[in-house]
């Protein structure tokens, strides 16, 4: 049993560009969950699907960031023209079908915006 | 809306001795309550969780919370800590009938010293 994998592990990019990170849920899990952790603070909850289904976003998640799971397996969060404020951990989580109030983390994804 | 504080951000001691980190957690609705850990360059682990029924809870790696409602906290000990639970400790809440979403307090660092 393979865990929450995410892709890439580390990111740098200059400010202004586009990046795309990756995640692959526990397979069968329905529900997977984005948060960001900026260092020194807990993770903060970003948006959540169930299945394909957006259902719930943060008020953090500005126009900039975008979130997708199109066939309800892996998704991909997006943020457009990064700024340094991004610059944080970006970690995805997921949670089997019954069991919603056990959620599994990956690695997260380290993103530098210089 | 819910908040956790944990107001120690770094707790130092010698191993084998006993530890506790704090937790207290504000909710207008009933909540689940969990303990996650996170190792360098680590996603979170779950270490236990209370959902309900006996307010004692017993987790991995030794460690146990004890839930309070009338205090709204939810402490995290363990007798006799080994070196290697040198890490980040993280509570969380995730409000009933909702996304199931995690809110996390900003975590208390655990350091053991030989």
């Amino acid at each position: 049993d393979t865990g929450v994998s995410q892709d890439p592990r580390h990111k740098i990019t200059k400010r202004g560009q586009n990046v795309t990170f990756r995640c692959d849920p526990i397979s069968e899990h329905n529900r997977l969950y984005w948060y960001r952790q900026t260092l020194g603070q807990g993770p903060e909850f970003l948006t959540y699907f169930q299945n394909e289904a957006q259902l719930e976003k943060s008020r953090l998640l500005s126009d900039r960031f975008s979130a997708e799971r199109p066939k309800g397996s892996f998704s991909t969060l997006e943020i457009q023209r990064t700024e340094q404020g991004d610059s944080a951990m970006y970690l995805c989580a997921s949670s089997a079908p019954g069991q919603r109030n056990e959620q599994y983390f990956g690695p997260g994804t380290r993103l530098t915006v210089t | 809306a819910q908040s956790v504080t944990q107001l120690d951000s770094q707790v130092p001691v010698f191993e084998e001795a006993p530890v506790e980190l704090r937790c207290n957690y504000s909710s207008s609705v009933s909540v689940y309550l969990f303990w996650y850990v996170q190792y360098p360059n680590q996603g979170l682990q779950l270490l236990l969780k209370y959902l309900s029924g006996s307010t004692l809870v017993k987790g991995i790696n030794g460690f146990e919370a004890e839930f309070n409602k009338s205090q709204t906290s939810f402490h995290l000990r363990k007798p006799s800590v080994h070196i290697s639970d040198t890490a980040e400790y993280f509570c969380a809440v995730s409000p009933l009938r909702s996304s199931y979403k995690l809110i996390f307090g900003s975590g208390t660092r655990l350091l053991v010293r030989p």
